[in-house]
């Protein structure tokens, strides 16, 4: 069965940098493109960055260009975002998802709120 | 960016109904579409890719249909637990992958 958790969410303040991690199981990580997608409260998806079964050429939504950075490590099937510069409008719920063309695997989603 | 265009924002059906649910993209996506359920509470669910494959699991009462810049989902035989918000997501151009802006599906 194909998992993935999250992990790494919570509150800080505008400026400051938080990461979070996403565990995979149930299937070999380093055949899979990986994905985050976040979900502002009560809003829709959005794209935020993707990331290809090497860990090579990494691409970002405009909007956290150069703030957040996606990375993975197949040896422990874990795959990451590095989020610095945090703004109130990153608050939202962050998922990752297994990327084969579509998502065709989320995980259960952490919740990032940024505030002071 | 190609725009995703997603109709109705929100939907009251009945259970046993047939509903459809359009999305729209701004240009020709060359049937690079998914569709995602989310129950309320939930994570995103896989239900249809590349238009009209069905991802395992879903049930056959799912189906997607479309072509060019035209697509629809529809749900034959509406269950309790089809009650969800509806999500269409291109990915034949990027980045950026884009959503639509989803259908909140009730009963009536």
């Amino acid at each position: 069965e194909v998992q993935l958790v999250e992990s790494g969410g919570g509150l800080v303040q505008p400026g400051r940098s938080l990461k979070l991690s996403c565990a995979a199981s149930g299937f070999t990580f380093s055949n899979y493109g990986m994905a985050w997608v976040c979900q502002a409260p009560t809003k829709g998806l959005e794209w935020v960055a993707s990331i290809s079964t090497g860990g090579g050429d990494p691409y970002y939504r405009d909007s956290v260009k150069g703030r957040f950075t996606i990375s993975r490590d197949n040896a422990k099937s874990t795959l990451y975002l590095q989020m610095d510069s945090l703004r109130s409008e990153d608050t939202a719920t962050y998922y990752c998802a297994r990327h084969d063309w579509a998502l065709d695997y989320w995980g259960q989603g952490v919740m990032v709120s940024v505030s002071s | 960016d190609i725009q995703m265009t997603q109709s109705p924002a929100s939907l009251s059906a009945s259970l046993g109904e047939t509903v459809t649910i359009e999305c729209r993209a701004s240009e020709d996506i060359y049937n690079g579409l998914a569709w995602y359920q989310q129950k309320p509470g939930k994570s995103p669910q896989l239900l249809i890719y590349n238009a009209n494959n069905l991802h395992t699991g879903v049930p056959s009462r799912f189906s997607g249909s479309g072509s060019g810049t035209q697509y629809s989902l529809k749900i034959n035989s509406l269950r309790s637990e089809d009650v969800a918000s509806y999500f269409c997501q291109q990915y034949y151009n990027y980045p950026p992958y884009t959503f639509g802006a989803g259908t909140k599906l009730e009963l009536k």
